[in-house]
């Protein structure tokens, strides 16, 4: 079983469009990371969050940690071709745990 | 300030020989942790070391998989007499301390042929 669970698995949209993916889980998480990542390379940390309830923005990236710490949300709004990629959501059990990956969401913002 | 830095980027062995993986960590990172990533799967958590110590080997198989972080050099990790089972993507990434952010190498390809 994943423990963390992320949805959709594939999206396609038009450039302009706005989306949300989803990363659950029934555990929760001290703290949550999202990477992007593009065919043969490593993840790219995005953003951190450690507190239920928080948001934070990054240009046109939107992210939210559940309140009860066990899932999160990740919005784009206004897709353009070069946030094209992997979405991976990372979770904390516990400081000083490694971090446990969800299987991703692949997005493809077509012009 | 470099990153993450794992040599080499691609490794061709065949099956019954040794690959060596390697890992340098950003500097002033002192924890470093390997992954597994195949085709449609997500990063697999193998290994979290600490300088000169194994904290969580978990996930990484008992047998023909060891890690290493010595003192000074890069981290190790290293595959005995691979399999075609272990060609993936394998990950390193380093943080500062256990509570920071980790960020990853660019990965090494191993391909078993």
């Amino acid at each position: 079983t994943q423990l963390l669970e992320q949805s959709p698995q594939f999206l396609s949209i038009q450039e302009g469009e706005n989306l949300t993916v989803y990363c659950n889980s029934s555990s929760v998480f001290s703290s949550l990371q999202w990477y992007r990542q593009e065919p043969g390379e490593g993840p790219v940390l995005l953003v951190t969050v450690v507190t239920g309830g928080e948001v934070k923005k990054l240009k046109r990236l939107t992210f939210q940690f559940g309140d009860a710490r066990k899932d999160s949300s990740l919005h784009i709004t206004a897709a353009q071709p070069g946030d094209t990629g992997l979405y991976l959501c990372a979770g904390m059990r516990r400081a000083g745990t490694a971090l446990i990956f969800g299987k991703g969401t692949t997005l493809s913002v077509s012009s | 300030n470099a990153g993450v830095m794992q040599n080499p980027r691609h490794l061709v062995r065949r099956r019954g020989q040794e690959a060596r993986l390697r890992c340098s960590p950003m500097k002033g990172h002192s924890h470093v942790y390997w992954y597994r990533q195949l085709p449609e799967e997500g990063l697999k958590f193998m290994v979290y070391l600490q300088k000169e110590n194994i904290i969580d080997e978990s996930g990484m198989p008992k047998e023909r998989f060891s890690a290493e972080f010595p003192k000074e050099g890069p981290s190790i990790l290293r595959i005995q007499q691979v399999v075609r089972g272990d060609s993936a993507a394998y990950f390193c990434a380093s943080s500062q301390d256990m509570n920071t952010e980790a960020f990853f190498g660019q990965g090494t390809r191993l391909t078993v042929v």
